[in-house]
């Protein structure tokens, strides 16, 4: 069965500090694995990976995948309070002709000021 | 250029009850995916409708039902409210891109369902 498990479930951490958040899966007919920033309610898209080892940045944001061990992982550096937010993972994959995302539960960040 | 669009934002609703919630999708997106978020957890997909079809269902029962119009629009329809019901409910669009290994969901603010 597909599985997205993410880890730890929530973190508190102060301004400044780097943040790893960590997504692993179990997923047939893997097409790409997203990252999205839930503030509120509308998650925001932040990355798409889909190949092993080339790492995605935007900002102080960045991400890689492992395709071989079945992971992610969202790095933040030099937090801000405005990190706060339910980061999710998604796995995309194909079946029965179309595309389906499986989520994970999400990791909860509060940082502080 | 408007994004995913739902209605209403917030509703209540007491057990037994049926509700229809409503999504505009991105322009120029002609797929509709729904999805239901219950505190602290991600969202679980419920179906997905391209084309005025369901193309695709999650682990939900029957009471959970759809429908899209010729604009793209589409409808969730849940009969015999649970408690469990409760819960925050996205919908996402995305382009049809045969082929691609990407189509890209843009979520909507949400409409946020309390059953009493």
């Amino acid at each position: 069965e597909d599985k997205v498990v993410q880890s730890p479930l929530s973190l508190v951490v102060h301004e400044g500090d780097t943040v790893t958040l960590n997504c692993s899966y179990e997923v047939t007919n893997f097409r790409s694995l997203l990252w999205y920033k839930q503030e509120k309610k509308a998650p925001t898209f932040l990355f798409m990976l889909t190949s092993s080892g080339i790492e995605k940045k935007s900002g102080r944001l960045s991400s890689i995948l492992d395709k071989k061990e079945l992971f992610s992982i969202l790095n933040i550096t030099a937090t801000q309070t405005g990190d706060s937010a339910v980061y999710l993972c998604a796995l995309n994959r194909y079946t029965s002709g179309t595309y389906k995302y499986i989520f994970g539960t999400g990791t909860r960040l509060k940082v502080l000021a | 250029d408007a994004g995913v669009t739902q209605s209403p934002t917030h509703l209540i609703k007491t057990r037994g009850q049926q509700v229809t919630l409503r999504c505009s999708p991105k322009s120029g997106h002609d797929t509709v995916s729904w999805y239901q978020q219950a505190l602290g957890q991600g969202p679980q997909f419920i179906f997905q409708y391209y084309e005025e079809e369901e193309r695709q269902r999650g682990n939900f029962p029957d009471r959970f039902s759809g429908h899209q119009f010729p604009n793209y629009s589409s409808e969730l329809n849940v009969n015999a409210l649970l408690l469990g019901d409760s819960a925050l409910y996205l919908c996402a669009s995305s382009l049809e891109l045969r082929g691609s290994s990407y189509n890209e969901q843009f979520f909507g603010p949400g409409t946020r369902l309390t059953v009493l």
